[in-house]
C-alpha cells in the first residue's frame, strides 16, 4: 500500500529552527508537496520538490531524497504565525496525490 | 483569498435532510477536485473533475454526489448521510490534472451531521 508518514506534533521556540520530516512509500513518484494549514483555513502550498536537493524560499526551505523516499521541511527563525499544520504529500504514477496527516507545529515564545 | 471560494462555511444538517456545498474558483483552472477533511487524519480525495469530465471517484458513498456544470464551479449535493459524515470538505483545483500541477485549496465548509 502506498504511506506517507510525518511526526503527529512538534513544538519549537520562537526564533529557533525546526525540521518537519516525511517518509513516503508510494507507487511512482511525480513530485513531493508540502501545504501549511492554520487552524479552520485552507491549506495553503508552501514547496514543490520533484529533483534531488534542497529548494530555499525566504525562511523556508524543502529537501528531497528520492532514492531514501524522504524529504523535510525546515522552517527558520520561527515566528509565531508559523504555528500550524503542516501536510506532506507525494503525486504518484497515476497523478494521485497521497496525504500525509500532517504535524502540528507548535512554537512557544 | 485564495482564488477558490466555498459556501456555505458551516453547516448543520439532519440524516434526512438533503444540502449542497457550493465551490467556484477564480483562477481560470481547468481541474476541480473534492477533499474530505477528519480530525488527525490524511486528506482524502473524493472526486475530480477535469475539463469538467469527472475522472475520478475514490469509492464514495452514493449518498455524495458531484456536479461540475463549468470548470469554475463545482457542487457536492448532499442527501441521508452519516454522522460519521461530519468533517471539513474542501474543495480545490489545478491547471490541469497531472504532473507538476500544484491544487490550491478553499477554506472549506464545516459539515456538521445530527
Amino acid at each position: 500500500g502506498q504511506n506517507i508518514d510525518q511526526p503527529t506534533e512538534m513544538t519549537a521556540t520562537e526564533g529557533a529552527i525546526v525540521q518537519i520530516n516525511c517518509t513516503y512509500q508510494t507507487s511512482g513518484f511525480n513530485g513531493l508537496f508540502w501545504y501549511q494549514q492554520h487552524a479552520g483555513e485552507a491549506p495553503t502550498f508552501l514547496s514543490y520538490n520533484v529533483l534531488d536537493g534542497l529548494e530555499e524560499k525566504g525562511r523556508f526551505s524543502s529537501f528531497l531524497s528520492r532514492s531514501k523516499g524522504y524529504s523535510y521541511l525546515l522552517l527558520k527563525e520561527l515566528q509565531m504565525k508559523d504555528s500550524a499544520s503542516y501536510l506532506c504529500a507525494v503525486m504518484d504514477s497515476n497523478y494521485q496525490l497521497i496525504w500525509g496527516a500532517g504535524t502540528k507545529l507548535i512554537i512557544k515564545p | 483569498e485564495t482564488g477558490v471560494t466555498q459556501t456555505p462555511r458551516h453547516l448543520v444538517m439532519g440524516m434526512t435532510n438533503k444540502k449542497s456545498l457550493k465551490c467556484e474558483q477564480h483562477l481560470g483552472h481547468n481541474a476541480m477536485y473534492w477533499y474530505k477533511q477528519s480530525a488527525k487524519k490524511p486528506l482524502e480525495l473524493m472526486f475530480v473533475y477535469n475539463f469538467k469530465e469527472q475522472t475520478e471517484n475514490n469509492s464514495v458513498p452514493s449518498r455524495f454526489s458531484p456536479e461540475c456544470p463549468n470548470s469554475s464551479h463545482l457542487f457536492l449535493h448532499l442527501h441521508t448521510l452519516q454522522p460519521e459524515d461530519s468533517a471539513l470538505y474542501l474543495c480545490a483545483s489545478s491547471q490541469e490534472e497531472g504532473a507538476g500541477n500544484t491544487i490550491y485549496f478553499g477554506e472549506g465548509s464545516w459539515l456538521t451531521v445530527v
